[in-house]
């Protein structure tokens, strides 16, 4: 499976919101409602921020949200605060037990 | 708590091998799935391979297929991650995370702080 479409960068100013898409396939994303999302600051382990397309692990704030249409999962984080700066990678089941990420997406708070 | 920690990390030359181990705690480890996800510096996450609970299926991304070998001591709360016939592609560092779902792989709930590879010579 080739990795999952994502934007490079996003930016948002603090108290906006931004969206990370991530784009697969019928194979993968559009095939199973399992998409999950990680946040990783630098140097540091990834962190889960959604499962299942929309659920959100405890203690993960009501501003991230996840969302499925077709192909293609979409990140949303409301509210953009200083610390939500940092790489977000996108996953899905990919049918036979495998997994896939997507190549990765920076956030800028401005 | 829940912790993983990994070891074995290091420098290796082309074509030699290592063996990844991943120690968990706080958990019933038998009970879950559990992965080896890579980070090649500066690039961004990759599946690498997964094993179910009793370790009676093993999945392996396609590239590591036929060198690399997952498996774990659940009397040791232990995974591995035995690495053959390493190349410059395979420098990462090699995460181990859970999966809290016990029928088929899904997502990852808790993740280990990493450990280095670097093949080079």
């Amino acid at each position: 499976h080739s990795a999952l479409t994502q934007p490079r960068s996003v930016s948002g100013s603090p108290g906006q919101s931004v969206t990370i898409s991530c784009t697969g396939t019928s194979s993968d994303i559009g095939g199973y409602n399992s998409v999950s999302w990680y946040q990783q600051h630098p140097g540091k382990a990834p962190k889960l921020m959604i499962y299942d397309v929309n659920k959100r692990p405890s203690g993960v704030p009501d501003r991230f949200s996840g969302s499925k249409s077709g192909n293609t999962a979409s990140l949303t984080i409301s509210g953009l605060q200083a610390e939500d700066e940092a790489d977000y990678y996108c996953c899905s089941y990919a049918g036979s037990c495998s997994l896939v990420f997507g190549g990765g997406t920076k956030l800028t708070v401005l | 708590e829940v912790q993983l920690v990994e070891s074995g990390g290091g420098l290796v030359q082309p074509g030699g091998s290592l063996r990844l181990s991943c120690a968990a705690s706080g958990l019933t480890f038998s009970s879950y799935w559990m992965t080896w996800v890579r980070q090649a510096p500066g690039k961004g996450l990759e599946w690498v391979a997964n094993i179910k609970q009793d370790g009676s299926e093993k999945y392996y991304v396609d590239s590591v297929k036929g060198r690399f070998t997952i498996s774990r001591d659940n009397a040791k709360n232990s995974l591995y991650l035995q690495m053959n016939s390493l190349r410059a592609e395979d420098t990462a560092v090699y995460y181990c995370a859970r999966d809290p779902t016990p029928y088929f792989p899904d997502y990852f709930d808790y993740w280990g702080q990493g450990t280095l590879v670097t093949v080079s010579s």
